[in-house]
Protein backbone atom coordinates (compact mmCIF):
# COMPACT_ATOMS: atom_id res chain seq x y z
CA UNK A 1 0.00 0.00 0.00
CA UNK A 2 1.38 3.07 -0.61
CA UNK A 3 1.29 6.47 0.90
CA UNK A 4 1.44 10.05 -0.56
CA UNK A 5 1.69 12.88 1.69
CA UNK A 6 1.14 16.80 0.98
CA UNK A 7 2.63 18.71 0.57
CA UNK A 8 6.08 18.08 0.68
CA UNK A 9 7.31 20.72 2.61
CA UNK A 10 5.85 24.44 4.19
CA UNK A 11 6.19 26.77 6.21
CA UNK A 12 4.20 28.60 8.13
CA UNK A 13 4.28 31.18 11.26
CA UNK A 14 3.32 30.72 15.10
CA UNK A 15 -0.20 30.54 15.76
CA UNK A 16 -1.23 29.18 12.19
CA UNK A 17 -3.17 26.51 11.64
CA UNK A 18 -1.74 23.94 9.57
CA UNK A 19 -2.97 20.78 7.79
CA UNK A 20 -0.99 17.92 6.36
CA UNK A 21 -2.80 15.34 4.39
CA UNK A 22 -2.02 11.36 3.35
CA UNK A 23 -3.41 9.38 0.76
CA UNK A 24 -3.38 5.73 0.84
CA UNK A 25 -3.39 3.93 -2.45
CA UNK A 26 -6.28 1.45 -1.09
CA UNK A 27 -8.68 1.63 1.97
CA UNK A 28 -6.63 1.08 5.34
CA UNK A 29 -10.27 1.70 7.60
CA UNK A 30 -8.80 3.72 10.54
CA UNK A 31 -5.53 2.01 10.82
CA UNK A 32 -3.28 5.10 10.28
CA UNK A 33 -1.23 6.95 12.33
CA UNK A 34 1.02 10.41 12.58
CA UNK A 35 4.31 10.76 13.93
CA UNK A 36 6.66 14.17 14.29
CA UNK A 37 10.70 13.46 13.93
CA UNK A 38 13.27 16.44 14.69
CA UNK A 39 16.36 16.20 13.53
CA UNK A 40 18.72 13.25 15.26
CA UNK A 41 15.85 11.69 17.02
CA UNK A 42 13.33 8.99 16.63
CA UNK A 43 9.69 9.61 15.30
CA UNK A 44 7.21 10.15 18.47
CA UNK A 45 3.81 9.21 17.40
CA UNK A 46 1.23 11.71 17.92
CA UNK A 47 -2.17 10.24 16.64
CA UNK A 48 -3.21 6.78 16.39
CA UNK A 49 -5.76 4.93 14.69
CA UNK A 50 -6.24 8.04 12.83
CA UNK A 51 -7.74 10.20 15.36
CA UNK A 52 -6.47 9.21 18.94
CA UNK A 53 -4.50 11.81 20.58
CA UNK A 54 -0.98 9.79 21.92
CA UNK A 55 -0.69 9.91 25.82
CA UNK A 56 1.54 13.49 26.56
CA UNK A 57 0.55 14.91 23.37
CA UNK A 58 -0.76 18.50 23.08
CA UNK A 59 -4.70 18.69 22.25
CA UNK A 60 -3.70 21.26 19.60
CA UNK A 61 -2.69 18.06 16.86
CA UNK A 62 -5.75 16.57 15.92
CA UNK A 63 -6.78 13.67 13.28
CA UNK A 64 -9.00 12.73 11.10
CA UNK A 65 -10.21 10.57 8.09
CA UNK A 66 -10.66 6.90 7.15
CA UNK A 67 -10.54 4.60 3.91
CA UNK A 68 -7.87 6.89 1.99
CA UNK A 69 -7.98 9.94 2.94
CA UNK A 70 -6.83 11.30 6.33
CA UNK A 71 -5.10 14.35 7.50
CA UNK A 72 -3.25 15.51 10.62
CA UNK A 73 -4.15 19.20 11.75
CA UNK A 74 -2.18 21.78 13.87
CA UNK A 75 -4.63 24.26 15.64
CA UNK A 76 -2.17 26.69 16.53
CA UNK A 77 1.58 26.27 15.64
CA UNK A 78 3.99 26.45 18.43
CA UNK A 79 7.71 27.23 17.98
CA UNK A 80 8.50 23.37 18.90
CA UNK A 81 5.89 22.10 16.34
CA UNK A 82 9.07 22.06 13.36
CA UNK A 83 10.33 18.94 12.02
CA UNK A 84 9.51 16.37 9.68
CA UNK A 85 6.10 14.64 9.52
CA UNK A 86 5.12 11.21 8.60
CA UNK A 87 2.09 8.81 8.48
CA UNK A 88 2.01 4.98 8.30
CA UNK A 89 -0.13 2.74 7.44
CA UNK A 90 -0.51 -0.47 10.00
CA UNK A 91 -3.36 -2.11 7.79
CA UNK A 92 -0.77 -4.53 5.93
CA UNK A 93 2.69 -4.71 5.61
CA UNK A 94 3.09 -1.51 7.04
CA UNK A 95 4.39 1.58 5.18
CA UNK A 96 5.06 5.08 5.34
CA UNK A 97 4.48 8.51 3.45
CA UNK A 98 7.75 9.94 2.24
CA UNK A 99 6.94 12.99 5.12
CA UNK A 100 6.07 16.53 5.28
CA UNK A 101 9.02 18.93 6.32
CA UNK A 102 7.36 21.94 8.25
CA UNK A 103 9.33 25.12 9.06
CA UNK A 104 8.68 27.85 11.15
CA UNK A 105 8.79 31.14 9.48
CA UNK B 1 8.94 4.27 31.23
CA UNK B 2 9.60 1.85 28.65
CA UNK B 3 13.22 1.78 26.84
CA UNK B 4 14.97 0.50 23.81
CA UNK B 5 18.18 0.36 23.21
CA UNK B 6 19.74 -1.01 19.77
CA UNK B 7 23.35 -2.72 19.57
CA UNK B 8 25.67 -3.82 16.87
CA UNK B 9 28.07 -3.19 14.82
CA UNK B 10 28.26 -0.08 12.91
CA UNK B 11 30.34 -1.18 9.86
CA UNK B 12 29.23 -4.71 7.38
CA UNK B 13 30.85 -5.21 4.43
CA UNK B 14 29.04 -6.39 1.58
CA UNK B 15 27.36 -9.74 1.08
CA UNK B 16 27.85 -10.11 5.15
CA UNK B 17 24.97 -10.50 7.62
CA UNK B 18 24.27 -7.52 9.38
CA UNK B 19 23.08 -8.09 12.82
CA UNK B 20 21.45 -6.10 15.50
CA UNK B 21 20.18 -6.58 19.36
CA UNK B 22 17.86 -4.36 21.05
CA UNK B 23 17.39 -4.22 24.96
CA UNK B 24 14.44 -3.04 26.51
CA UNK B 25 13.83 -2.28 29.93
CA UNK B 26 11.22 -0.58 31.15
CA UNK B 27 8.91 -3.32 30.33
CA UNK B 28 8.46 -6.73 29.93
CA UNK B 29 9.34 -8.41 26.42
CA UNK B 30 6.69 -11.22 26.94
CA UNK B 31 3.54 -8.90 28.06
CA UNK B 32 0.56 -9.37 25.72
CA UNK B 33 -0.26 -7.19 23.00
CA UNK B 34 3.20 -5.59 22.20
CA UNK B 35 5.28 -6.53 19.34
CA UNK B 36 8.70 -5.58 18.88
CA UNK B 37 9.85 -4.14 15.71
CA UNK B 38 12.74 -2.77 13.86
CA UNK B 39 12.02 0.05 11.30
CA UNK B 40 14.94 1.42 9.20
CA UNK B 41 15.18 5.00 7.83
CA UNK B 42 17.48 5.78 4.96
CA UNK B 43 19.64 8.66 4.34
CA UNK B 44 17.45 10.17 2.20
CA UNK B 45 14.91 10.09 4.69
CA UNK B 46 12.75 7.54 3.85
CA UNK B 47 11.23 5.01 6.82
CA UNK B 48 10.81 1.46 5.59
CA UNK B 49 9.33 -1.34 8.33
CA UNK B 50 11.67 -4.30 8.39
CA UNK B 51 8.67 -6.44 10.61
CA UNK B 52 8.31 -7.82 13.94
CA UNK B 53 7.93 -10.62 16.27
CA UNK B 54 6.02 -11.28 19.49
CA UNK B 55 7.30 -12.54 22.51
CA UNK B 56 6.49 -16.24 21.53
CA UNK B 57 8.31 -15.87 18.63
CA UNK B 58 5.71 -15.47 15.72
CA UNK B 59 6.93 -13.12 13.39
CA UNK B 60 5.82 -10.65 10.70
CA UNK B 61 8.61 -9.42 7.95
CA UNK B 62 8.19 -6.98 5.37
CA UNK B 63 7.88 -8.81 1.80
CA UNK B 64 10.07 -6.84 0.13
CA UNK B 65 12.45 -8.23 2.67
CA UNK B 66 11.79 -11.53 3.43
CA UNK B 67 14.44 -14.23 2.53
CA UNK B 68 16.87 -11.98 3.92
CA UNK B 69 15.32 -11.68 7.53
CA UNK B 70 15.71 -13.48 10.40
CA UNK B 71 14.33 -12.11 13.97
CA UNK B 72 14.57 -14.01 17.19
CA UNK B 73 13.50 -12.83 20.90
CA UNK B 74 15.51 -13.79 24.05
CA UNK B 75 12.90 -13.19 26.78
CA UNK B 76 15.44 -13.84 29.79
CA UNK B 77 17.78 -11.11 28.48
CA UNK B 78 14.51 -9.05 27.29
CA UNK B 79 15.91 -8.63 24.01
CA UNK B 80 15.20 -9.11 20.42
CA UNK B 81 17.19 -9.45 17.67
CA UNK B 82 17.34 -8.77 14.06
CA UNK B 83 19.41 -10.28 11.22
CA UNK B 84 19.83 -9.64 7.54
CA UNK B 85 21.88 -11.14 5.19
CA UNK B 86 23.62 -10.64 1.96
CA UNK B 87 23.45 -7.08 2.39
CA UNK B 88 24.51 -4.30 -0.15
CA UNK B 89 25.01 -0.17 0.12
CA UNK B 90 21.10 -0.27 -0.12
CA UNK B 91 20.95 -1.57 3.19
CA UNK B 92 22.99 1.54 4.56
CA UNK B 93 20.40 3.36 7.14
CA UNK B 94 19.52 4.12 10.53
CA UNK B 95 18.34 0.97 12.34
CA UNK B 96 15.19 1.50 15.02
CA UNK B 97 13.40 -0.75 16.90
CA UNK B 98 10.23 -0.15 18.01
CA UNK B 99 7.26 -1.49 20.71
CA UNK B 100 4.08 -2.10 18.81
CA UNK B 101 0.87 -1.72 20.71
CA UNK B 102 -2.30 -3.63 19.43
CA UNK B 103 -4.91 -4.63 21.92
CA UNK B 104 -8.18 -5.87 21.32
CA UNK B 105 -7.73 -5.95 16.96
CA UNK B 106 -7.34 -2.44 17.56
CA UNK B 107 -5.19 -0.79 14.87
CA UNK B 108 -1.54 -1.18 15.88
CA UNK B 109 0.95 1.91 16.82
CA UNK B 110 4.47 2.14 17.21
CA UNK B 111 4.51 3.81 20.72
CA UNK B 112 8.06 3.90 22.29
CA UNK B 113 11.03 4.02 19.96
CA UNK B 114 14.77 3.79 20.48
CA UNK B 115 17.66 5.90 19.33
CA UNK B 116 18.53 4.46 16.32
CA UNK B 117 22.00 3.13 15.35
CA UNK B 118 23.46 3.86 12.06
CA UNK B 119 24.84 0.90 10.21
CA UNK B 120 26.89 1.45 6.69
CA UNK B 121 27.40 -1.02 4.13
CA UNK B 122 30.71 -0.60 2.69
CA UNK B 123 34.31 -2.64 2.28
Amino acid sequence: IQMTQSPSSLSASVGDRVTITCRASQTIRNYLNWFQQTPGKAPKVLIYAASSLHDGVPSRFSGSGSGTDFSLTISSLQPEDFGTYYCQQTFSAYTFGQGTKLEIK
Amino acid sequence: QVQLRESGPGLVKPSQTLSLTCTVSGASISSGGHYWSWIRQYPGMGLEWIGYIYYSGNTYYNPSLKGRITFSVDTSNNQFSLKLSSVTAADTAVYYCARMVSFGGAPPYFDFWGQGTLVTVSS
